[in-house]
């Protein structure tokens, strides 16, 4: 199993363009998810899915879109890139049933994005 | 608002010596918290949970020990070694919901 496989590591955006961030689980995980990790800052939530069709917004989804049409792939796209967005990106997948406890979570290699 | 808190930003520990990393929480409902460890350039990585049923949860040299009515956990990695240097992660959740809650770490320096 590969796990969670991000693309690209690397990536600078002029200010105002755009880019999808493609993140993929080979584990059958139900659960996916999405994180911004700041410098000096823990994982803020951007969005999450629990399933294909399924996604919802976490703390910080401005300037975010995803889509979740299989159980694998889960992109996150940014339509007008600011400096803000700035940051170091975590795709996360887990397994989890509904209303029962989350289980840990398996987080990709991140990609570092850097706006200018 | 942070709901979990990571007060120490970093910690060097000697060798061999035991390391205690502290973490401390806000919402009564959490009942589930990890602990994750990062290396630089790769992502976090899971190393040990603790319900909140319990007050204590080892695997190996790390234990994590749970105080509910000080909203308190802390991670202790005995002995310590070079290869723990890495920032550590606490992360909370509640049955039922969708989020989990990471702390801001603490980077962990184990000196040989």
């Amino acid at each position: 199993n590969a796990g969670v496989t991000q693309t690209p590591k690397f990536r600078i955006l002029k200010i105002g363009q755009s880019m999808t961030l493609q993140c993929t689980q080979d584990m059958n995980h139900n659960y996916m998810y999405w994180y911004r990790q700041d410098p000096g800052m823990g994982l803020k939530l951007i969005y999450y899915s629990v399933g294909a069709g399924i996604t919802d917004k976490g703390e910080v989804p401005n300037g975010y879109n995803v889509s979740r049409s299989t159980t694998e792939d889960f992109p996150l796209r940014l339509e007008l890139a600011a400096p803000s967005q700035t940051s170091v990106y975590f795709c996360a997948s887990s397994f989890s049933l509904a209303g029962k406890r989350r289980n840990e979570q398996f987080f990709g290699p991140g990609t570092r994005l850097t706006v200018l | 608002d942070q709901q979990v808190k990571q007060n120490s930003p970093s910690l060097s520990v000697q060798e061999g010596r035991i390391s205690i990393l502290n973490c401390d929480y806000t919402n009564s409902m959490f009942d589930y918290f990890l602990w994750y460890k990062k290396y630089p350039a790769e992502g976090p990585t899971f190393l040990i949970s603790i319900s909140s049923i319990k007050d204590k949860n080892e695997d190996g040299r790390f234990t994590v020990f749970l105080n509910k009515s000080a909203k308190h956990l802390s991670l202790h990695i005995v002995p310590s070694q070079p290869g723990d240097s890495a920032v550590y992660f606490c992360a909370a959740s509640a049955t039922g919901g969708f989020k989990t809650i990471f702390g801001a770490g603490t980077r962990l320096f184990v000196k040989a």
